[in-house]
């Protein structure tokens, strides 16, 4: 079946600091790519998606590419805030029924 | 703009008792989800729901029963708790299907099985 494989966290930085939370996946034929974002208390909100090879999700300053060679899609951010402190969630969609498969989450920390 | 909403946030539950979450929304979506969020474990999912009178199972069924009688609403029924269902709860729901599908996520409910 699919799988997602995500960084470990948590992942502390400081204000202003550059952000990567890696994602690899597994998955047969073309799946589409998804970050997730879940801040505290709240359920999780789609942060950006990408549904083909090569192609940039972006929104709220933060990017991830969709690379089939490596099967890959890292979330990246160039200048964090302590707002963006949350957990994030990369997925894989699994079928027709938009069925995702979710990895274990990466607790992301930001300080002053 | 309501968008996903479950009932109750928190409920604490003996083992052996029987309970539903509830969950509705008002966005008209055809395409509904119960996923449970355990620590360090992700999302898995355990029912969905691609229309009013269809339901499927997920990744984790047991333990857990639903129902899609409307568009709107879609319960998800605990019978016998045990304490291995002591989880988060979200329902969630999609416009659509298909590889480009976003699902809408409700706010969770905490549930402890003692």
């Amino acid at each position: 079946g699919n799988s997602v494989t995500q960084m470990e966290g948590p992942v502390t930085l400081s204000e202003e600091a550059f952000l990567t939370i890696n994602c690899t996946y597994t998955a047969t034929g073309y799946p589409s790519l998804f970050w997730y974002v879940q801040y505290p208390g709240e359920g999780l909100q789609l942060l950006l998606k990408a549904t083909k090879a090569d192609d940039k999700g972006s929104n709220k300053g933060f990017e991830a590419t969709y690379r089939k060679e490596t099967t890959s899609f890292h979330l990246e951010k160039g200048s964090v805030q302590v707002s963006d402190s949350a957990v994030y969630f990369c997925a894989v969609n699994t079928g027709t029924a938009s069925k995702l498969t979710f990895g274990t989450g990466t607790r992301l920390q930001v300080t002053l | 703009n309501a968008g996903v909403t479950q009932t109750p946030k928190f409920r604490i539950l003996k083992i052996g008792q029987s309970m539903t979450l509830q969950c509705a929304q008002d966005m008209n979506h055809n395409y509904m989800y119960w996923y449970r969020q355990d620590p360090g474990m992700g999302l898995k999912l355990i029912y969905y729901s691609v229309g009013a009178g269809i339901t499927d199972k997920g990744e984790v069924p047991n333990g857990y029963n639903v129902s899609r009688s409307t568009t709107e609403d879609f319960p998800l029924r605990l019978e016998l708790a045990a304490p291995s269902q002591t989880s988060v709860y979200f329902c969630a729901s999609s416009p659509t299907g298909g590889q480009t599908g976003e699902l809408f996520f409700g706010e969770g409910s905490r549930l402890t099985v003692l």
